[in-house]
Formats: structure tokens, sequence, C-alpha cells
């Protein structure tokens, strides 16, 4: 039973589109990530907060955006989005002292 | 810096044998955490083990256990009595601190296991 949920988890758009990657988790958790993934790759980091209105930007430099201002709720942004876009995006929580990072089960962005 | 390197594209094991996972670290820290998840193809990371870097005993969870070694800096993951929904690709993956702070997970690239009849 999955905590924190990611929608859509597919998406197929054109070049130029606007795309917001919807992530919610319902354990209270302050901190939030974003990370990206290419197929049979390795997960980056490119994303993260640490609670309401803290952002910061991750190892991987990347031209999409986030917000926090909620803490269950942390959408990311592409303004405009272009093939090299193409990539699945996890977004992952975790609570305060604790270890494990709990991750949704991700948005498969397709970008022609 | 950390870097996580997992040296097997690609492993095969047949249904009810023991399979190694191979994963080095590499850091400068005294203390951090590790982990290994499991990514079906359906894409989620699922959590399997942790293993801090004082933790003395290695870290078991079922069929999954963590073969720890500091001085060599590894963590192998050990999955025993295979079953096909092992099937999937493992990441190995390291965070600052074992007490919460840090926040950054590293992960290696991955070693794709098929669990074969």
């Amino acid at each position: 039973e999955a905590d924190i949920y990611q929608t859509p988890r597919y998406l197929v758009i054109g070049t130029g589109k606007k795309i917001t990657l919807e992530c919610s988790q319902t354990m209270g958790h302050d901190k939030m990530y974003w990370y990206q993934q290419d197929p049979g790759m390795e997960l980056h980091l490119i994303h993260y907060s640490y609670g309401v209105n803290s952002t910061e930007k991750g190892d991987l430099s990347s031209e999409s955006t986030v917000s926090r201002i909620r803490t269950e709720h942390f959408p990311l942004t592409l303004e405009s989005a272009r093939p090299s876009h193409t990539s699945q995006y996890l977004c992952a929580s975790r609570g305060d002292g604790a270890n494990v990072l709990t991750f949704g089960a991700g948005s498969r962005l397709t970008v022609l | 810096a950390q870097k996580i390197t997992q040296t097997q594209p690609g492993m095969f094991v047949q249904e009810k044998e023991a399979v190694t996972l191979d994963c080095t670290y590499d850091t400068s820290d005294q203390s951090y955490g590790l982990f290994w998840y499991k990514q079906p193809s359906s894409g989620e990371m699922i959590f399997l083990i942790y293993q801090g870097s004082y933790d003395e005993q290695n870290a078991t969870e079922g069929r999954y256990s963590l073969n720890f070694q500091k001085a060599r800096k590894s963590a192998n993951l050990v999955i025993s009595a295979s079953q096909l929904g092992d099937s999937a690709m493992y990441f190995c993956a390291m965070r600052p601190s074992v007490t919460g702070g840090g926040n950054k997970l590293t992960f290696g690239t991955g070693t794709q296991l098929k669990v074969e009849l």
C-alpha cells in the first residue's frame, strides 16, 4: 500500500508543452526528493526539500522547478518540455530521524 | 563525495539458489548508511535492507542479508532461496550520517538479476 503517490504514471507529450508531475505523501514527512532515472541507469537527485517553502537543487542539473507550499505536496514542473527530458521521475520522502526513503511508483515521461 | 560501484550489470541465478550482488563504496565520512533497493520492471523502488556504518552485526531481513565488510568498503547483498519474483534491478545506495542528517542518497548503476527455473 503506497503512502506516496505520483501522477501521472505515464505521460507522452509534444515538445514545448508545460507539464507538472504531482507527488503527494500522507506520512507527514518533512523531507521530500525528486530523482531522475534514464532507462536502465542509476537514479540522480535533481531536487529536494527539507520542509515547507524550502527547496534545493540536487546533484544533477535540471531545467525543472519544484515548489513546496504544503508538507504533503511536492510538484515538479517543466515549463517547456524537450525530448532530452524523456526519463522516469521518482519522488521520495523521509521522516525526521528515519534512514529509509520511501519512493512513489514513478512518472514515466516521453517527450516527442 | 560518495561513490557507489556495482560491477555486475547482469546476473543469472537458478530458482532456490542463493545469489550475491556486489557493491563497493567510497566515502571519507566516518558515519554513513548503506541501502539496497529493488526495482521491478514496473518502476517503483522497493526498500530491502539497511546497514549503518557503526552496526557491528550484518543486517538481515528475511531472505535478504547484507555482507558488510567495512575495511574493504563493501556491502554485498545476499539473497537466499531465490524466487522468480526476485527478478528485478537491484540498486546499492549510500547516504552520509547514520543518525538521519545528510540529505543525499547516492545510487550505484544497478545489477539486473534474472531468476531462472
